[in-house]
């Protein structure tokens, strides 16, 4: 069965400090791949997205992912956050039905 | 100014009644959605649409109902046979030919 999983049920970081959040992913082929942001009571925002090419993708607001197909990973990284990453984050999947799955989602909490 | 739009943003139900959630993009997309969110589990996928008057059920149909007669507009009805509807349900669309699922701002429903 598809599926993604995002291991870190909740991340808390220093303002300043690197973050990296941890996506893994289990389907027939490689799938694209996403992550969306939600802060709280609010719609998903797109981060990023890789389809294909470079396995290192950038996006908005900073972050940047790595694909690594060897691990079936898709990790996103910001090497300096700000109090305003504070959000909920999702990484998600689809195949060539565009049917996305998601993961659970890690809760991101930026310390001052 | 191009964009999802989904009303109300809350929502209550009494029981036993029947209760619509509107979804309107002017994106010109094909395709449309309905998620599901609730704590801890990520984003299900109740139904969708690739094309005006038809729509398939994702993975947790039973409950719901959906029309598609116009391109631009996607409702949701919660009905009384959703034992479970609070939550907060989120809509998408995504172009003909596009990998990418843009998300609207959410509507969140809760049950007197």
């Amino acid at each position: 069965a598809q599926s993604v999983t995002q291991p870190d049920i909740h991340i808390t970081v220093s303002e300043g400090a690197s973050l990296e959040l941890r996506c893994n992913y289990s389907y027939g082929a490689t799938p694209y791949l996403f992550w969306y942001v939600q802060s709280p009571g609010q719609g998903l925002q797109l981060l990023l997205k890789y389809f294909s090419g470079d396995t290192l993708v950038q996006g908005i607001k900073g972050f940047e992912a790595e694909f690594k197909r060897s691990q079936s990973s898709f990790n996103l990284r910001k090497p300096s956050v700000h109090w305003s990453d504070a959000a909920e984050y999702f990484c998600a999947a689809s195949g060539y039905d565009y049917k996305l799955s998601f993961g659970a989602g890690t809760t991101v909490t930026v310390r001052a | 100014d191009g964009g999802i739009t989904q009303s109300p943003k809350y929502l209550f139900r009494k029981e036993g009644q029947n209760v619509t959630l509107s979804c309107e993009q002017n994106l010109n997309h094909d395709a449309m959605y309905w998620y599901r969110q609730d704590p801890g589990q990520g984003l299900r996928l109740i139904y969708y649409s690739q094309i005006v008057n038809d729509f398939q059920k994702g993975d947790i149909a039973e409950g719901y109902s959906v029309s598609r007669e116009k391109k631009e507009s996607f409702p949701l009805t919660v009905t009384s046979a959703q034992k479970n509807p609070t939550a907060f349900y989120l809509c998408a669309s995504r172009p003909s030919g596009g990998e990418t699922q843009y998300f609207g701002p959410g509507t969140r429903l809760l049950v007197l």
